[in-house]
């Protein structure tokens, strides 16, 4: 079992939906991840909070907002998404140094129609 | 050059062998080296941390690492087909911060 809860496991939404995947940890990390991951790749970084507080942005498409209301939630809200936005979304925490692992949740997969 | 580099394989051994997976990277001050096993469809999962030189053991893994060279490696003894996944090497350059960088990733296949 994961100590990073994401949801919802699977998600399916038009072009023109809004909606949110939502990551919650109870490990005391101060640092929470947005990951995008596609078939065959590794993870990509979109986002880094740290003490609540963005601390990273990936240049990542503003059709994507993150939002972390505490220390142990993170959101992603979407809105009009492509098509080649389907993809495996992980969310991560560690502890804020920078020699810390991450540990990440089981993911959403999102599919775009 | 890639900051994180694996051969992404496939690599195959038979089961009861070492499998020896291998990266390097191109920042010569970072601390912080990490793998992750990914099993298709799931998420990463940290198996390891290594920050000295030298080998790290725990259980059938030896993570070892060499700053001079820029290379840290996993060894998995007696492997078994359930070891079969994607193994990402991570690390933590050190002027990106808060900030792991992967590796493509190798992909291993143990034979029964």
């Amino acid at each position: 079992d994961t100590e990073v809860t994401q949801t919802p496991k699977h998600l399916v939404m038009g072009m023109t939906n809004k909606k949110s995947l939502k990551c919650e940890q109870h490990m005391g990390h101060r640092a929470m991840y947005w990951y995008k991951q596609k078939a065959k790749k590794p993870p990509e970084l979109m986002f880094v909070y740290s003490y609540e507080k963005l601390s990273i942005n990936e240049s990542v498409p503003s059709r994507f907002s993150p939002e972390c209301p505490n220390s142990s939630l993170l959101n992603l809200h979407l809105h009009a998404l492509q098509p080649e936005d389907s993809a495996l979304y992980l969310c991560a925490s560690s502890q804020v140094a920078n020699n810390q692992p991450q540990h990440f949740g089981d993911g959403t997969r999102l599919s775009i129609l | 050059q890639k900051e994180v580099e694996q051969n992404s394989g496939p690599l195959s051994v038979p089961e009861g062998a070492i499998a020896s997976l291998n990266c390097t990277y191109s920042d010569r001050v970072s601390q912080s080296f990490f793998w992750y096993r990914q099993y298709s469809g799931k998420s990463p999962e940290l198996i390891m941390s290594i920050y000295s030189n030298g080998d790290k053991e725990d259980g059938r893994f030896t993570a070892q690492l060499n700053k001079a060279s820029q290379y840290v490696s996993l060894l998995i003894r007696d492997s078994q087909p359930s070891d079969s996944a994607t193994y990402l090497c991570a690390v933590n350059i050190m002027e990106y911060g808060n900030k792991l960088v992967f590796g493509a990733g190798t992909i291993l296949r143990v034979k029964s």
